[in-house]
């Protein structure tokens, strides 16, 4: 049972550049999240979704989009990277009735 | 707007004993729930305990207990003998029940620290 899955778990972007962190999960949870974390902050949601086709705005959507086509599969795109989105991204997955949360186990990014 | 407050950056234990970590939330929500987070060195985010708030009785898992109080809105976690594969980060998350937004709002966290 793979649980939720991140690629890559490490990567460097150059100012301008983008790219997609892939996120996928195979426990059938109609509710998937993306969140970054700083350097000894908590999680920041970024858009989440509760089903294929509906994903909604976090706390700090700005400079990401998403798409959830499958109920397996959960991509961020980052358009345009800047040093600001340096952090350590996490994607999660839950059913929908406070079960908890189980996470990927993180991308760390970093944007020079 | 739910906010999760966790008024200890940091904290340290002797092993074998036992640390309460504090959490605070501010919700109008009546039905909800209530999770603990650790996160060793490794990044990963383990779930410890989970708390329904419709429920009075506080929720255990093995050496991790919370104390729940609704009407404080006050949920702290008490870890009893203390090892020292508990150093971590924890943190301390809410959600509202279904129906509402189901969106888990962290605090900060906590940096705990077991000493031999």
């Amino acid at each position: 049972n793979a649980g939720v899955t991140q690629t890559p778990k490490f990567r460097i972007l150059k100012i301008g550049q983008s790219m997609t962190l892939q996120c996928a999960q195979d426990m059938n949870h109609n509710y998937m999240y993306w969140y970054r974390q700083d350097p000894g902050m908590g999680l920041k949601l970024i858009y989440y979704s509760v089903g294929a086709g509906i994903t909604d705005k976090g706390e700090v959507p700005n400079g990401y989009n998403v798409s959830r086509s499958t109920t397996e599969d959960f991509p961020l795109r980052l358009e345009l990277a800047a040093p600001s989105q340096t952090s350590v991204y996490f994607c999660a997955s839950s059913y929908p009735e406070g079960e908890g949360a189980f996470f990927g186990q993180g991308t760390r990014l970093t944007v020079v | 707007a739910q906010t999760v407050t966790q008024s200890q950056p940091e904290m340290s234990v002797q092993e074998a004993e036992t640390v309460t970590l504090s959490c605070t939330y501010d919700t109008s929500e009546n039905n909800y729930y209530l999770f603990w987070y650790k996160q060793p060195p490794s990044r990963q985010m383990i779930l410890v305990i989970r708390q329904e708030a419709y429920k009075q009785q506080n929720a255990t898992e093995n050496r991790f207990s919370v104390n729940f109080q609704k009407a404080a809105k006050s949920f702290s976690l008490k870890i009893s003998d203390s090892q020292l594969g508990d150093t971590a980060m924890y943190f301390c998350a809410f959600m509202k029940r279904r129906g509402g937004s189901e969106k888990l709002v962290f605090g900060k966290g906590t940096k705990l620290t077991v000493n031999p």
